[in-house]
C-alpha cells in the first residue's frame, strides 16, 4: 500500500518569504499523480498543484511551484513570496494510475507571519 | 467559491440516532468520493463511487452506509455511530477516466456525535 508522509506539522514563514514544505511517498509504482492540496480555516479543501509522474518538469502555479524528485519519491512544494492568504493546512496527496484511491498526508500547517 | 455542497454543515447526533448526509456536485463528473477527516489524522478515504458504482470501500463499518443514486448525488447514512465517529465528513468529486484526476471538495459536514 502505498504511504504519503509529511513531517513537518507545523512551519511558518514571514510575509513576502518563500518557504518549501517537504513530502515523500512510498510506492512500487511507475506511474502515478502527486497532488497538493490547501486547506485554510473553516474553508475547503482546494487543489494548489498537480504532477503527473511521467512528466519530468516540475509543475508550477504563479508563486507555487514543486520539486519532484521520483527517484527519491520526493514531493516538496515551494510557496514564493508568501501572503496572508496563504496561511493553512497544505495536504500532499498521492493517486495511483491504476486505482481511485487517493492517500493524503497528514498535513502541514503554515502559518503566514506579517 | 465550489461546485460541491455539502448538507448539513453541521450536525450533533446520539448514538441511536438515524441520520443522512448529502453531497451534490454540479461539475458533470462521474466520481465521487467520502472522506473522513479526523484531528491529528490524516484524510481517510471511506467510499468511492465511480458511474454510480461502488469501486472503493476501505474497511468502513457498517454503521456507515453510501448511497450514490445518480453521478451527481452522493449520501452518507449514518445510524448508532459511535463518539470516536466525531469529525468532519468531505466529500469529493472528479473526472475519473481523462487527465483531470483532480478532486474537488466540498465544505463538509462537521458531526458530533453524543
Amino acid at each position: 500500500a502505498q504511504t504519503v508522509t509529511q513531517s513537518q506539522p507545523e512551519m511558518s514563514v514571514q510575509e513576502a518569504e518563500t518557504v518549501t514544505l517537504s513530502c515523500t511517498y512510498d510506492t512500487s509504482e511507475s506511474d502515478y499523480y502527486l497532488f497538493w492540496y490547501k486547506q485554510p480555516p473553516s474553508r475547503q479543501m482546494i487543489l494548489v498543484i498537480r504532477q503527473e509522474a511521467y512528466k519530468q518538469q516540475n509543475a508550477t502555479e504563479n508563486r507555487f511551484s514543486v520539486n519532484f524528485q521520483k527517484a527519491a519519491k520526493s514531493f516538496s512544494l515551494k510557496i514564493s513570496d508568501s501572503q496572508l492568504g496563504d496561511a493553512a493546512m497544505y495536504f500532499c496527496a498521492y493517486r495511483s494510475n491504476y486505482g481511485q484511491n487517493f492517500v493524503f498526508g497528514p498535513g502541514t500547517r503554515l502559518s503566514v507571519l506579517p | 467559491e465550489t461546485g460541491v455542497t455539502q448538507t448539513p454543515r453541521h450536525l450533533v447526533m446520539g448514538m441511536t440516532n438515524k441520520k443522512s448526509l448529502k453531497c451534490e456536485q454540479h461539475l458533470g463528473h462521474n466520481a465521487m468520493y467520502w472522506y473522513k477527516q479526523s484531528a491529528k489524522k490524516p484524510l481517510e478515504l471511506m467510499f468511492v463511487y465511480n458511474f454510480k458504482e461502488q469501486t472503493e470501500n476501505n474497511s468502513v463499518p457498517s454503521r456507515f452506509s453510501p448511497e450514490c443514486p445518480n453521478s451527481s448525488h452522493l449520501f452518507l447514512h449514518l445510524h448508532t455511530l459511535q463518539p470516536e465517529d466525531s469529525a468532519l465528513y468531505l466529500c469529493a468529486s472528479s473526472q475519473d477516466g481523462q487527465f483531470q484526476e483532480t478532486q474537488y471538495f466540498g465544505p463538509g459536514t462537521r458531526l458530533l456525535v453524543l
